[in-house]
């Protein structure tokens, strides 16, 4: 069975540096997709990105992007100049190309201090 | 701005009463998705529906059934809740054009169910 694994429950970190959230999963597939969606605290859960495992180039959203190294089945999720509104449960999620069923990881509550 | 939407944010309901969530799109999506997220265990799938009255399994769907009349609506059942399935539940729709399973699924706030 696929697994999603991130290791970090809890982290912090201080207004403008940078963090990273690290993200891994099992799989003997070679196509899938891989997301980062955030869920702020009592407000809906967001896409921040998405990846294509066939694509090598690392996905990029303005402040967030991606570590994707498909060999060693890595994900991580990289913030930039992190900002109060970034507090919030960051979810790592894997996806089949020929399926619906979105795997989740466990999540990281991410805290952003001035 | 796509919407979703779910009947309650909170619900309190007794040990075998049947119980429904309701879920609402306003976007057309064809694809609509019911998770509970529970803390440690992140988000997991109950079911998720292709069209309207066409719906398939997801990963923990015992003890829940769902209905999909309206291309809009998507309802969660608990046909007699139990205390194991206190949680939070989220709704998710998805469209289906433009890049199929690799689109965005878009949430809805939650609804926090406790069984007691």
């Amino acid at each position: 069975a696929q697994t999603v694994t991130q290791s970090q429950p809890e982290m912090s970190v201080q207004e403008a540096e940078t963090v990273t959230l690290s993200c891994t999963y099992d799989t003997s597939e070679n196509n899938y997709y891989l997301f980062w969606y955030k869920q702020p605290p009592s407000r809906q859960m967001i896409l921040v990105i998405r990846q294509e495992a066939y694509k090598q180039q690392n996905a990029t959203e303005n402040r967030f992007s991606v570590n994707f190294q498909k060999a060693a089945k890595s994900f991580s999720l990289k913030i930039s100049d992190s900002q109060l509104g970034d507090t919030a449960m960051y979810f790592c999620a894997f996806l089949f190309y020929n399926t619906d069923k979105l795997i989740f990881g466990t999540g990281t509550r991410l805290q952003v201090f001035p | 701005d796509v919407k979703v939407t779910q009947s309650s944010r909170y619900l309190v309901k007794r040990t075998g009463e049947k119980v429904f969530l309701e879920c609402v799109q306003d976007m057309d999506h064809e694809n609509m998705f019911w998770y509970r997220q529970d803390p440690g265990l992140g988000l997991r799938l109950i079911y998720f529906s292709y069209d309207v009255k066409m719906k398939e399994k997801g990963d923990i769907p015992e003890g829940y059934s769902v209905s999909r009349e309206k291309k809009e609506r998507f309802s969660l059942i608990l046909e007699s809740a139990s205390t194991n399935q206190t949680s939070m539940y989220l709704c998710a729709s998805r469209p289906q054009v433009g890049g199929g399973r690799r689109n965005e699924q878009f949430f809805g706030p939650g609804t926090r169910l406790t069984v007691l």
